[in-house]
């Protein structure tokens, strides 16, 4: 089972981009599927979109035009960009992989912030 | 997109009883890419039943899925203190990816 770990800053300024990467352990980047999903406190979860083995992605129509996921081989990590946020975007995001799009393993997560 | 709409939003039970949570979806999922996710507070949502009954490594027997189409139940046998929790249905079959609003089962 691959473990997930995500990083990146904990605060936001508003308008600015948020910058998260993934480290990933006990399975190769190479393989697999890799999702970005997040959670407002106290809400449920959204899916904010997912990067293929093969580089291909697929976004969440509601953020796609601000979204871009990647991956870096070289260090087996896979990242997410979220670029003019809002105090709307503060969450928990999590990275995810799974040999599909069933996203089965998760990171803990991290508190992303948005505020000035 | 596939709404999934959770019933109901609060389940409240003792332990030993048996849970039954519901999951409907506003289009058909198809190849029974559906799966529930157990979430405790401050931790990450955990897989628990993927295609739509199949239990995930570790899962004791007592959780189990059904349905097809556009509904779909999970079910907790018996319940232990460790399953009060939030329960989370999600679709794979189409994207966007989806999850349900969430049905959590308290202590009564």
């Amino acid at each position: 089972q691959v473990q997930l770990q995500e990083s990146g800053p904990g605060l936001v300024r508003p308008s600015e981009t948020l910058s998260l990467t993934c480290t990933v352990s006990g399975g190769s980047i190479t393989s697999y599927y890799w999702s970005w999903i997040r959670q407002p406190p106290g809400e449920g979860l959204e899916w904010i979109g997912l990067v293929s083995y093969r580089e291909s992605t697929n976004y969440n129509p509601s953020l796609k035009s601000r979204v871009t996921i990647s991956l870096d081989t070289s260090n087996n990590q896979f990242s997410l960009k979220l670029h003019s946020v809002t105090a709307a975007d503060t969450a928990v995001y999590y990275c995810t992989g799974g040999g599909g799009w069933l996203p089965d393993a998760w990171g803990q997560g991290t508190l992303v912030t948005v505020s000035s | 997109e596939i709404v999934l709409t959770q019933s109901p939003a609060t389940l409240s039970l003792s332990p030993g009883e048996r849970a039954t949570l519901s999951c409907g979806a506003s289009q058909s999922v198809t190849n029974n890419y559906l799966a529930w996710f157990q979430q405790k507070p401050g931790l990450a949502p955990r897989l628990i039943i993927y295609a739509v009954s199949r239990r995930a490594t570790g899962i004791p027997d007592r959780f189990s899925g059904s349905g097809s189409g556009t509904d779909f139940t999970l079910t907790i046998s018996r319940l232990e203190p460790e399953d009060f929790a939030v329960y989370y249905c999600q679709q794979s079959a189409h994207s966007p990816l989806t999850f349900g609003g969430g049905t959590k089962v308290e202590i009564k």
